[in-house]
């Protein structure tokens, strides 16, 4: 089955700081998504991304399907911000998608 | 839009008990919801999927018999943990996929945290 490594692990910014969180896949996969789990547990979507860039705001991703990984930028960071950001990947849009270990992002003031 | 909800948010129980957690996809119909587990400060891991009127399927080491899930409608699924023990006590997080309406994003309910004493 599909492994997904996420990296780095942990981080820790200032507010306003630039930051980049990058996925690889074991095998390429049709079906991408990152996601921000708050405080509270909730995840949130942020990017259904297999292929190529989309940007929301202070926050983009780019993913590179033939090179198995994907990126997920975050521009002047703010304290809500913090939490842990996942990606998960799966063979299709209709198959179970799998979790990366996720990165835990901390933003002090 | 693509709102799913859980309920309850949170569960205390005895040893021995069983709990059951709904998940219910409010303002779209989903044929496919999954069921994940979440230990503290770890990622979430697939148990298992939730497939409207047919059988789940199950992640490889979840027993089926204890963890029982039915998708009795387009827009309800059921987990119901089955003679609960501490070891079980854990974050469950449901997610439905809007595909009838040609989405191909799972979207989350909020969790239910259930602690079995």
């Amino acid at each position: 089955g599909i492994q997904v490594e996420q990296s780095p692990p942990d981080l820790i910014l200032q507010e306003g700081a630039n930051s980049t969180l990058r996925c690889n896949f074991s095998d390429s996969v049709n079906n991408l998504q990152w996601f921000h789990q708050n405080p509270w547990g909730q995840l949130i979507n942020l990017f259904y991304i297999p292929s190529g860039t989309k940007q929301n705001g202070r926050l983009s991703a780019t993913t590179v399907a033939t090179e198995r990984y994907s990126l997920l930028y975050i521009s002047s960071s703010q304290t809500t911000d913090s939490g842990v950001y996942f990606c998960a990947g799966g063979y299709s849009s209709a198959s179970k998608i799998i979790f990366g270990s996720g990165t835990r992002l901390s933003i002090r003031p | 839009g693509a709102v799913v909800s859980q309920h309850p948010s949170w569960v205390i129980c005895k040893s021995g008990t069983s709990v059951k957690i709904e998940c219910r996809s409010l303002d779209f119909q989903a044929t496919t919801m999954f069921w994940y587990r979440q230990f503290p400060k770890q990622s979430l891991m697939l148990m298992a999927t939730s497939n409207e009127g047919s059988k789940a399927t199950y992640e490889q080491g979840v027993e089926k018999d204890k963890f029982l899930i039915n998708h009795a409608s387009l827009t309800l699924s059921t987990l119901t943990v089955t003679s609960a023990h501490p070891e079980d006590s854990s974050f469950y997080i449901c997610s439905a996929r809007e595909e009838l309406a040609g989405g191909n994003t799972q979207y989350f309910g909020p969790g239910t945290r259930l602690t079995v004493l």
